[in-house]
């Protein structure tokens, strides 16, 4: 299994507080990718990053930010937490792909189940 | 703005049987790829597929990939119990060799 850690795996806090999930992998991968997973929407990219500090925006950015000060470590940040974040949060990680060529595979963390009351 | 369709969108057979599952997809791609999610894990990696492919095996696992009717479709034969889980094809998202659009998934359910 590629060495993806995600902290924590269970949370529940309510809204309006902040809430910050962490990613941590040992594969030193280029890319890491944060998505949310919910009933009927399958898997949503939130954020990725493709480098240290450089990241950007996926299809359901809004109301989240993220940091990535080390290669090994991704952060996803809520600011203020609301009842339609609650979610399944997963972390991946892919390694760069060649010029022109296509996607690489994604490997996934376990995930971070947060309820939102 | 999901690309990628799966279908059925559940499916119960026995152990043994083969399982068939397929993926339709909206815009040219130049690859595919298939994941699988246990209950309550992360997804992993089965196969990818490149666009100038028409088929792919990996052990029980065969894709195919028919870019002339932008679908793809999963057999896994043999079926076993361990087989039972999520599975998910996912296509570059607008073109992007960076990003990843997923399905909402086909859940295989394998009766022992």
């Amino acid at each position: 299994d590629a060495g993806i850690t995600q902290s924590p795996r269970h949370k529940v806090t309510e809204t309006g507080t902040p809430v910050t999930l962490r990613c941590h992998q040992t594969e030193n991968h280029r890319y890491m990718y944060w998505y949310r997973q919910d009933p009927g929407h399958g898997l949503r990219l939130i954020h990725y990053s493709y480098g240290v500090k450089d990241t950007d925006k996926g299809e359901v950015s809004d109301g989240y930010s993220v940091s990535r000060s080390k290669t090994e470590d991704f952060l996803l940040t809520l600011e203020s937490a609301t009842s339609s974040q609650t979610s399944v949060y997963f972390c991946a990680i892919s390694e760069s792909y060649p010029t022109g060529g296509s996607n690489q595979p994604q490997h996934f963390g376990d995930g971070t189940r947060l309820s939102i009351l | 703005s999901q690309q990628g369709e799966e279908d059925p969108q559940a499916l119960s057979i026995q152990e043994g049987e083969n399982a068939t599952m397929s993926c339709s997809y909206k815009t040219s791609i130049n690859n595919l790829q298939w994941y699988r999610q246990n209950s309550g894990r992360g997804l992993v990696h089965l196969i990818l597929i490149r666009s100038n492919e028409r088929e792919k095996h990996s052990g029980r696992l065969r894709v195919t990939l028919d870019t002339s009717k932008k679908s793809s479709s999963l057999l896994i034969t043999a079926s076993r119990a361990a087989d039972t889980a999520s599975y998910f094809c996912a296509t570059p998202f607008k073109g992007s060799a960076r990003q990843l659009t997923f399905g909402s998934g086909t859940q295989l359910t394998v009766l022992p």
